[in-house]
């Protein structure tokens, strides 16, 4: 079946500008999640969410940052004012339930701020 | 808090050696789980395993093989007969009650497999 798909996988902002990620989940896992990979390092969490509440969000790095999952499916990242620091590949992860099991990440989008 | 460490930046070997690939990890919870992901570069993240704190037992996948140690708090990965395909980045990640469902993630090894 089709996997986690992200768009734009690419994607160039100027400082200060407004940008959208997109996740598609696999169809029907309840749990969503955000990270935040920056070059030569691990991702790192940023907010997640059951459906469509989002129970964690502890990892946004500033109120600049807005993630949202209106109908339980599908999610987008928001990032208000883009900041250079911000440049970094966004990965989108979904599991099957809640618990710990194993999330399917999509191909990310590379996001960079000039 | 959780920590995840892989003290190897980079393994470069030769196709058909062994090689294992460490990771140390730091938890306060008794009921936690491990992973093991690849990253090839096409950087999308692939599942290889998931592990329980509850079992201990070794496990074979191929020519893959993981090691997990509660009493050295260690998850490591052996790949036997390495091929170039093996080539990639490896993150191993650790999820416990504490920290609710997300990945904590360790900084990865890369790989390089050379014919």
């Amino acid at each position: 079946g089709a996997g986690v798909s992200q768009s734009p996988r690419y994607k160039v902002a100027k400082r200060g500008q407004d940008v959208a990620l997109r996740c598609d989940p696999i169809s029907g896992h309840v749990s969503l999640f955000w990270y935040q990979q920056a070059l030569g390092q691990g991702p790192e969490f940023l907010t997640y969410f059951q459906n469509e509440a989002q129970l964690d969000k502890s990892g946004l790095p500033s109120d600049r940052f807005f993630a949202e999952r209106p109908e339980g499916s599908v999610s987008t990242l928001k990032i208000q004012r883009t900041q250079q620091e911000d440049s970094a590949v966004y990965l989108c992860a979904s599991s099957l339930a809640t618990g710990h099991y194993e999330q399917y990440f999509g191909p990310g989008t590379r996001l960079t701020v000039t | 808090a959780q920590k995840v460490t892989q003290a190897q930046t980079e393994i470069s070997v030769v196709e058909k050696e062994d090689v294992t690939l460490d990771c140390v990890y730091e938890t306060r919870d008794t009921t936690y789980y491990l992973f093991w992901y690849k990253q090839p570069p096409s950087g999308e993240l692939v599942f290889l395993i998931r592990r329980n704190s509850f079992d201990e037992q070794n496990e074979i996948s191929g020519r893959y093989s993981w090691n997990f140690q509660k009493s050295t708090s260690s998850f490591n990965f052996t790949i036997t007969a390495s091929q170039v395909v093996d080539s990639a980045v490896y993150f191993c990640a650790l999820s416990d009650n504490n920290a609710g469902n997300m990945l904590t993630f360790g900084g990865g090894t890369r790989l390089m497999v050379k014919p």
